[in-house]
């Protein structure tokens, strides 16, 4: 299966800050990469996908770059409702795997 | 608009079969391009995908599960069942069912996974 691991675990922001959060896969996996966002008790919801695709109806604050192994997800100025855990996910082969997350938290 | 709802028990005993179903609105699974997969959530840790089933029944699974799991589909009533047997209380999660959606790159194709229903939580307890 192809590992993705996800950097940092967790991260302390403000509103108004820019974050990147990374992703590298096991191996190469071209731009077969989408990221989501969790909220507390809520499903995941998809941010970003074929690595830099904004999903549609998600403010152009986000953008997704990367290719082969490594990936980042960026927020340009955080927002109080961005506070929230994200992940990444390859659907490059079979079994799809996600990253362990990263929760964004106020500083 | 896309919806989908998970329904199935909220307790089950260990070794018994788990069985979920996803009944979903707003798109159809003879269309190509279209899958549904499951996916679960432990308490507190990330989100594992369990399976999907395409719009040609093809059908893929976890490695680690796949001896354990079952997906399947009923086109007529717009809903895809997945069951887990013998079940133990790692099985314990927030199980969700999410459209997959397949789309071209300019001659390639990706995955990904663009509606998800609000999630059932399962609990695995004697």
């Amino acid at each position: 299966d192809i590992q993705m691991t996800q950097s940092p675990p967790s991260l302390s922001a403000s509103v108004g800050d820019r974050i990147t959060i990374t992703c590298r896969a096991s191996q190469m996996i071209a731009s077969y990469v989408n990221w989501y966002q969790q909220t507390p008790g809520k499903a995941p919801k998809l941010l970003i996908y074929a690595s830099s695709n904004l999903q549609s109806g998600v403010p152009s604050r986000f953008s997704g770059s990367g290719s082969g192994t490594d990936f980042t997800l960026t927020i340009g100025s955080l927002l109080p409702e961005d506070f929230a855990t994200y992940f990444c996910q390859q659907s490059y082969a079979s079994p799809w795997t996600f990253g362990q997350g990263t929760k964004v938290e106020f500083k | 608009q896309v919806t989908l709802r998970e329904s199935g028990p909220a307790l089950v005993k260990p070794t018994q079969t788990l069985t979920l179903t996803c009944a979903f609105s707003g798109f159809s699974l003879k269309n190509r391009g279209m899958g549904v997969s499951w996916i679960r959530q432990p308490p507190g840790k990330t989100l594992e995908w369990l399976a999907r089933v395409d719009w040609d029944d093809d059908k893929y699974y976890s490695t680690s599960l796949k001896t354990r799991v079952t997906i399947s589909k009923d086109t007529s009533k717009n809903q895809v069942v997945l069951t887990v047997t013998n079940v133990d209380p790692v099985d314990t999660a927030t199980y969700y069912c999410a459209r997959s959606r397949l789309y071209d790159i300019g001659g390639y194709y990706l995955w990904y996974l663009d509606y998800w229903g609000q999630g059932t939580l399962v609990t695995v307890s004697s």
